[in-house]
C-alpha cells in the first residue's frame, strides 16, 4: 500500500504563479486535511472534506482552494501565490467512525517556496 | 488559536531518563491522540485515547488523558537517541464536524 502520496515534493513559485498540489490516498478514507506547518509551529488547518464533493474551511483558509472530485484525491490550490504561503504542505487522510476520527495517516510533505 | 498546546515547547534529556510532555485543549473531545515527527517528514501516529479511557499504554509510551481539565500528557520511558523529535497532540475538534487538530507540539533531544 502507499498510503498518502503527496505531489509534487518540491516547488519554487514566483509571486502571483498559481499551482495545484495532490494529494491521493489508497485507503478509502472518508476525510482528507490539508495542513501547512511553518518552522516551529505545529500543523495548522487549511481545508479538510469528509467524503467525495464536499469541502470545508479549516483555521487558515485564505488564498487556497481546495476540490474532492474523487473520493482517493484531495487538491489544494494556490491562485496567486504570496511570500507569506511559503511552507511545508502536509496532506492526511483519515477514517471517521461514531466515536470521532481515527488515526490519521500523513503524506510525506511537499516544501512550497515563494518568492 | 489552536485546539491543543502543548508544553513544553523544547525538552532536553540523558538517554534512559523519561521524558514527559503535557497537552491541553479548550472544547469537548472524543478522542485525543499523540504523534510523532522526525524532522522534515510527515506526522506517525503514536496512540489515541478515547475521552472515556484514562491512561493507554503502548510499548514504551504511557497516556494518560483528565477531561475535567482538558489535559494529556505523554510519557516515553528509558528514552533512546532514536526518540529525538517533535511530539504533537491532535484533538478530534467537533465544531463545525468532526476534524483532527494539531497543537504546536514539544521538541524532544535525547542526548547518547
Amino acid at each position: 500500500n502507499a498510503g498518502v502520496t503527496q505531489t509534487p515534493k518540491f516547488r519554487v513559485l514566483k509571486t502571483g504563479q498559481s499551482m495545484t498540489l495532490l494529494c491521493a490516498q489508497d485507503m478509502n478514507h472518508e476525510y482528507m486535511y490539508w495542513y501547512r506547518q511553518d518552522p516551529g509551529m505545529g500543523l495548522r488547518l487549511i481545508h479538510y472534506s469528509v467524503g467525495e464533493g464536499t469541502t470545508a474551511k479549516g483555521e487558515v483558509p485564505d488564498g487556497y482552494n481546495v476540490s474532492r472530485l474523487k473520493k482517493q484525491n484531495f487538491l489544494l490550490g494556490l491562485e496567486s501565490a504570496a511570500p507569506s504561503q511559503t511552507s511545508v504542505y502536509f496532506c492526511a487522510s483519515s477514517l471517521i467512525t461514531l466515536t470521532g476520527n481515527t488515526e490519521a495517516f500523513f503524506g510525506q510533505g511537499t516544501r512550497l517556496t515563494v518568492v | 488559536s489552536q485546539q491543543g498546546e502543548e508544553d513544553p515547547q523544547a525538552l532536553s534529556i540523558q538517554e534512559g531518563e523519561n521524558a514527559t510532555m503535557n497537552c491541553s485543549y479548550k472544547t469537548s473531545i472524543n478522542n485525543l491522540q499523540w504523534y510523532r515527527q522526525n524532522s522534515g517528514r510527515g506526522l506517525v501516529h503514536l496512540i489515541l485515547i478515547r475521552s472515556n479511557e484514562r491512561e493507554k499504554h503502548s510499548g514504551r509510551l504511557r497516556v494518560t488523558l483528565d477531561t475535567s481539565k482538558k489535559s494529556s500528557s505523554l510519557l516515553i520511558t528509558a528514552s533512546r537517541a532514536a526518540d529525538t523529535a517533535s511530539y504533537f497532540c491532535a484533538t478530534d475538534w467537533s465544531t463545525g464536524g468532526f476534524k483532527t487538530i494539531f497543537g504546536a507540539g514539544t521538541r524532544l533531544f535525547v542526548k547518547a
